[in-house]
């Protein structure tokens, strides 16, 4: 099945920097790659994704970036808030038959004001 | 005002109990799923639902049960055959399960054993 590895577990950055967290896939049959954010005790909620068609989306201050041939794709905060500090997660989902997101194991962001 | 609720917020089982988690979604959506949430483990996938009356077990189903006897509602036992049930339980529910349909989760249930 599809593996998912996020790197970093944990980012610190100071308010105002930049912030990136790549993830890896395995599977090359994996298209759609979304990322959600969870702050403490909250659920999980989309913040952006990305389909295999297309190298780059941008939405505001955040980006996702996609590199099929290398199977990894990456999460960028510009301009970074203290209300960015949250738990990030990738997945990745494959578009055959029955299809579940396979998630990494999170990014703790930390931005320091 | 649409979404997916899950209940109770907190629950505490004994030892060889069994305990049911209950989610309900009022978004139309088909699919469902249970994921369990541990620190720096990331979400893990218990079981999840296509439609009425199926369900798929997912990489960690052992000593979980669940069914899926209406759209809305699709709940999660934890059987006394978890030997380690102490975890955040997510539910999530999607418009189908095919690839590129986002996931809408639920507020958790937080499950302790004492």
């Amino acid at each position: 099945g599809e593996n998912v590895e996020q790197h970093p577990s944990t980012l610190s950055v100071q308010e105002g920097d930049s912030a990136v967290i790549k993830c890896t896939y395995s599977d090359s049959a994996s298209n759609y790659f979304p990322w959600y954010k969870q702050e403490l005790g909250k659920r999980p909620q989309l913040i952006i994704d990305i389909r295999s068609n297309v190298g780059e989306k941008k939405d505001q201050r955040i980006a996702v970036t996609l590199n099929k041939t290398a199977k990894h794709f990456s999460l960028h905060i510009t301009e970074t808030q203290p209300e960015d500090s949250a738990v990030y997660f990738c997945a990745a989902s494959i578009k055959i038959g029955y299809s579940t997101l396979t998630f990494g194991k999170g990014t703790m962001l930390l931005v320091s004001p | 005002d649409g979404g997916i609720t899950q209940s109770p917020k907190y629950l505490f089982r004994k030892e060889g109990q069994n305990v049911t988690l209950s989610c309900e979604q009022n978004l139309n959506h088909d699919a469902m799923y249970w994921y369990r949430q541990d620190p720096g483990q990331g979400l893990r996938l218990i079981y999840y639902s296509q439609i009425v009356n199926d369900f798929q077990k997912g990489d960690i189903a052992e000593g979980y049960s669940v069914s899926r006897e209406k759209k809305e509602s699709f709940p999660l036992t934890v059987t006394s055959a978890q030997k380690n049930p102490t975890a955040f339980y997510l539910c999530a529910s999607s418009m189908k399960t095919a690839a590129g349909y986002g996931y809408t989760f639920g507020s958790g249930t937080r499950l302790t054993v004492v």
